[in-house]
């Protein structure tokens, strides 16, 4: 079975322009969360999205964003690229949802740079 | 709020020495504790989990204990191996708050030499 695919996997962006980042989660995993994992440092909680409904955000400014499809895939989106987004931005993904048994399965993440 | 601090790394051992990091905790209620693994260029990995006071958590030759007294989650092993060498972080799951969001420490790199 696939884990969680994201995709691209790395990306060069200009400041002030728009990205969109895009995740699978594994097969019958319906919640999936994003993280931002700045050089050197643990990652970040952004959202987390169950059942195409938002059930989490973290201390984020409003240019990120994210939506969950039918499929269960999501995608992340940042406007107004700065500098500072430079990062990596993982998915993860998880079976259930408020169990405290479950277990979080992450992707490889898309390195974004920010020139 | 919920937080987790981390010693601070690197660390740098030799092959087959004994490892210890230290992870403490700030939370409301009783998190789930978690250790992930992240190997060069590569995303996060489970490494173990408790759920409750007093788990003990243990996988690959790794454990970590769940102690609520010390608000600690230390994660140890008896003989590393070079195959170790990575960024170990540990991470929390509040109880509130209705998701599924994970706190994580800062991380440490560990170096293990031949």
């Amino acid at each position: 079975d696939a884990g969680v695919t994201q995709s691209p996997t790395h990306l060069i962006k200009t400041r002030g322009q728009q990205v969109t980042l895009r995740c699978s989660p594994i097969s019958g995993h319906k919640s999936v969360s994003w993280y931002q994992q700045v050089l050197g440092q643990g990652p970040q909680f952004i959202f987390q999205y169950y059942e195409k409904e938002e059930r989490g955000r973290g201390n984020f400014p409003d240019r990120f964003s994210a939506r969950q499809f039918p499929n269960y895939s999501s995608e992340l989106n940042v406007n107004a690229l700065l500098l500072g987004d430079s990062a990596l931005y993982l998915c993860a993904s998880t079976l259930l949802q408020g169990s405290r048994n479950t277990e979080a399965f992450f992707g490889q993440g898309t390195r974004l740079t920010v020139v | 709020g919920n937080s987790v601090t981390q010693m601070e790394g690197p660390v740098t051992l030799s092959e087959e020495a004994f490892l210890t990091i230290n992870c403490t905790y700030t939370a409301t209620g009783y998190p789930s504790l978690f250790w992930y693994v992240q190997y060069p260029g590569e995303g996060l990995q489970l490494l173990l989990k408790a759920t409750k006071a007093d788990d003990k958590g243990s996988n690959k030759g790794f454990e970590a204990t769940y102690r609520k007294e010390t608000t600690s989650f230390h994660l140890e092993k008896g003989s590393v191996q070079v195959s170790d060498s990575a960024v170990y972080f540990c991470a929390l799951r509040p109880t509130q708050g209705g998701s599924e969001k994970l706190v994580f420490g800062k991380g440490t790199k560990l170096t293990v030499n031949p």
